[in-house]
């Protein structure tokens, strides 16, 4: 079965210092891996995406995440933190079958001034 | 830009009402999905629906759920009888074909509050 790890439940940055939000997964057969990020009271906004194409996947706002097949990782990076990046952010892994996606318990991200 | 919208945004019913969340998807989407998240907690699958039937549902999607595509348009997802645990937020996404690569596109959600 599909799952995900998110090692982090709270994680603070200093404005313009980098951001390492880990997630590691588990799959039976090469994953489709997402990151969303939700703001407070906002629905879930998709970040990224990996689908088996380049393993270093650029997405919204200056994230990024590689995918690391030999440590089963996805751990999402951006390198100098904004005051609105302050949000919960999830890591996902879509099954087959049903294509539903198994959500990590996320990882609230705390940037101060 | 298409999106996923939901109504209401937040609902407050009293322990044992019946409640409709509405969901409208993007138009020429074919796999539905519902979600929920308890509040501090992570998201949840529900139920999947594809080709006018339910396609897979979790252990939580229990005889007190039932979604239901009335229309071609809409997508809903009804609680018969509430209780106090069902408070959550409920996601409804939406996705085209395109097997493990397509992404699901997720409405505001709808905040239910039953008291």
């Amino acid at each position: 079965a599909q799952s995900v790890t998110q090692l982090d439940s709270h994680v603070s940055v200093s404005e313009g210092t980098p951001v390492l939000l880990r997630c590691n997964y588990s799959s039976s057969y090469s994953p489709s891996l997402f990151w969303y990020v939700q703001h407070p009271n906002k629905g879930l906004q998709l970040l990224l995406k990996y689908t088996s194409a380049a393993t270093l996947v650029k997405g919204i706002n200056g994230f990024e995440a590689e995918f690391k097949k030999s440590e089963t990782s996805f751990h999402l990076t951006k390198p100098s933190a904004h005051m609105s990046d302050a949000a919960e952010y999830f890591c996902v892994v879509i099954t087959s079958g049903t294509y539903k996606y198994i959500f990590g318990t996320g990882t609230r991200l705390k940037v101060l001034a | 830009e298409p999106e996923v919208t939901q109504t209401p945004s937040h609902q407050v019913t009293q322990m044992g009402q019946e409640v409709i969340l509405r969901c409208v998807p993007i138009s020429n989407h074919l796999y539905f999905y519902w979600y929920r998240q308890i509040l501090g907690q992570k998201v949840e699958f529900l139920v999947s629906f594809y080709n006018n039937e339910i396609s897979e549902k979790s252990e939580i999607f229990d005889d007190q759920f039932s979604v239901e595509r009335p229309d071609g348009s809409n997508f809903t997802l009804k609680i018969r009888s509430t209780k106090l645990e069902d408070s959550a937020m409920y996601f409804c996404a939406s996705r085209t074909s395109g097997g493990l690569m397509g992404e699901q596109y997720f409405g505001p959600g709808t905040r239910l509050t039953v008291t």
